[in-house]
């Protein structure tokens, strides 16, 4: 199975600021005939289900805003929120795809410093 | 409008059953695969199982493989997931999900507590 290891556990971050997430997979998640990383990164709120912010490790969904971006390629990856807005208060897991099973991060909680 | 709802969850004894129902609507359910996907409470997700749009390709996780059962019925737009010999770590939130390049659409969750 890959292992994919999410740093740091929680984060505090002031309103403005930048919160950097990172994730490490135990094997590269990078398909070589497509050249994709099958990575993805979602949001969860207390209560709610997880909504699906990055795929391919830096394409944004659909209707995400654009201080959200994500980096990174084979087993190191990167979700940033450029400028912290207190709607961003969740907790953020990162996932592949790449083989089953489809692991997650064990998430990492964002709050307000 | 794509939807996902499931439902099936409650309150049931160590060594008992139960089987989850999820409703797609919004969207062609037999052109997709489908997956199940868990949280217990306070913790994060765990993924189960996912079955492609015919149903020729399953896969388990290794802590439901055996006890668990995913299956679908495209004419009825529903997933299912059997649960057998259900222990008290199998407490959670369960949801169904759609895999396309990560899992983009989740229903709201139905909550399965495992307790004597």
């Amino acid at each position: 199975d890959i292992v994919m290891t999410q740093s740091p556990d929680s984060l505090a971050v002031s309103l403005g600021e930048r919160a950097t997430i990172n994730c490490k997979s135990s094997q590269s998640v990078l398909n070589s005939s497509n050249n994709k990383n099958y990575l993805v990164w979602y949001q969860q709120r207390p209560g709610q289900p997880p909504k699906l912010l990055i795929y391919w490790a830096f394409t944004r969904e659909s209707g995400v805003p654009d201080r959200f971006s994500g980096s990174g390629s084979g087993t190191d990856f990167t979700l940033t929120i450029s400028s912290l807005q207190a709607e961003d208060v969740a907790v953020y897991y990162c996932q592949q795809y790449y083989g089953t099973p489809h692991t997650f991060g064990q998430g990492t909680k964002l709050e307000i410093k | 409008e794509v939807q996902l709802v499931e439902s099936g969850g409650g309150l049931v004894q160590p060594g008992g059953s139960l089987r989850l129902s999820c409703a797609a609507s919004g969207f062609t359910f037999s052109s997709y695969s489908m997956s199940w996907v868990r949280q217990a409470p306070g913790k994060g997700l765990e993924w189960l199982s996912y079955i492609s749009s015919s149903s020729s390709t399953i896969y388990y996780a290794d802590s439901v493989k055996g006890r668990f059962t995913i299956s679908r019925d495209n004419a009825k737009n529903s997933l299912y997931l059997q649960m057998n010999s259900l222990r008290d770590e199998d407490t959670a939130v369960y949801y169904c999900a759609r895999p396309v390049a990560g899992y983009d659409y989740w229903g709201q969750g139905t909550l399965v507590t495992v307790s004597s």
